[in-house]
């Protein structure tokens, strides 16, 4: 199953709302993970099953979607947000991660 | 609280082999599936290799099969990977991940990763 992420990157302001789009090759239901990443350090789980906050994830992130569109959700975005992000299926193996989206400060 | 630490990255020439180790503590380590997840230098995330708590059932990326092996010692919270005929594009930082459950795919921790460089 490919997973495509949009936009590869974006810039954005502290406060704004930011959206990211993932695309499955194929009807993944809502088997849909969403990770942060910061530079040199491990990807951090925030969202399970397109919607589900992981524990100890603030509410500022959401997800939702299901069958192959999905979206991540940042409602204000601060500076301990600007990462990289990246969706994963877990409806069959192989895994599989979409290529990432960069988020900048504007 | 969870912890997972990998060991056992290093340099090794093409052909050659290394073993990874990731040591878990703070769970019930046999009540959850592991994977192995890699990232080249600059590049995404990748999965590896996954295997479930009771080490009955493994899974791998056509990438790896057959020259990869991933076990568990559930006696020791120990999860390993064996690489065989490592290749110049086996060169990442190796990542092993938590499953939230005995075989969901669903990742909840990570551990800090061990690079592996293979060069000549």
């Amino acid at each position: 199953i490919q997973m495509t992420q949009s936009p590869s990157s974006l810039s954005a302001s502290v406060r704004d709302r930011v959206n990211i789009t993932c695309r499955a090759s194929q009807d993944i239901s809502n088997s849909l993970a969403w990770f942060q990443q910061k530079p040199g350090k491990a990807p951090k789980s925030l969202i399970y099953a397109a919607s589900n906050l992981q524990s100890g994830v603030p509410s500022k992130f959401s997800g939702s979607g299901s069958g192959t569109d999905f979206t991540l959700t940042i409602s204000s975005l601060q500076p301990e947000d600007f990462a990289t992000y990246y969706c994963q299926q877990y409806k069959s193996y192989p895994l599989t991660f979409g290529g990432g989206t960069k988020v900048e400060i504007k | 609280e969870v912890q997972l630490l990998e060991s056992g990255g290093g340099l090794t020439q093409p052909g050659g082999s290394l073993k990874l180790s990731c040591g878990a503590s703070g769970f019930t380590f046999s009540s959850h599936a592991m994977s192995w997840v890699r990232q080249a230098p600059g590049k995404g995330l990748g999965w590896v290799s996954a295997i479930s708590g009771l080490g009955i059932s493994t899974y791998y990326a056509d990438s790896v099969k057959g020259r990869f092996t991933i076990s568990r010692d559930n006696s020791k919270d120990t999860l390993y990977l064996q690489m065989n005929g490592l290749r110049a594009e086996d060169t990442a930082v190796y990542y092993c991940a938590k499953d939230r459950g005995p075989n969901s795919g669903i990742f909840d921790f990570w551990g800090q990763g061990t690079l592996v460089t293979v060069s000549s």
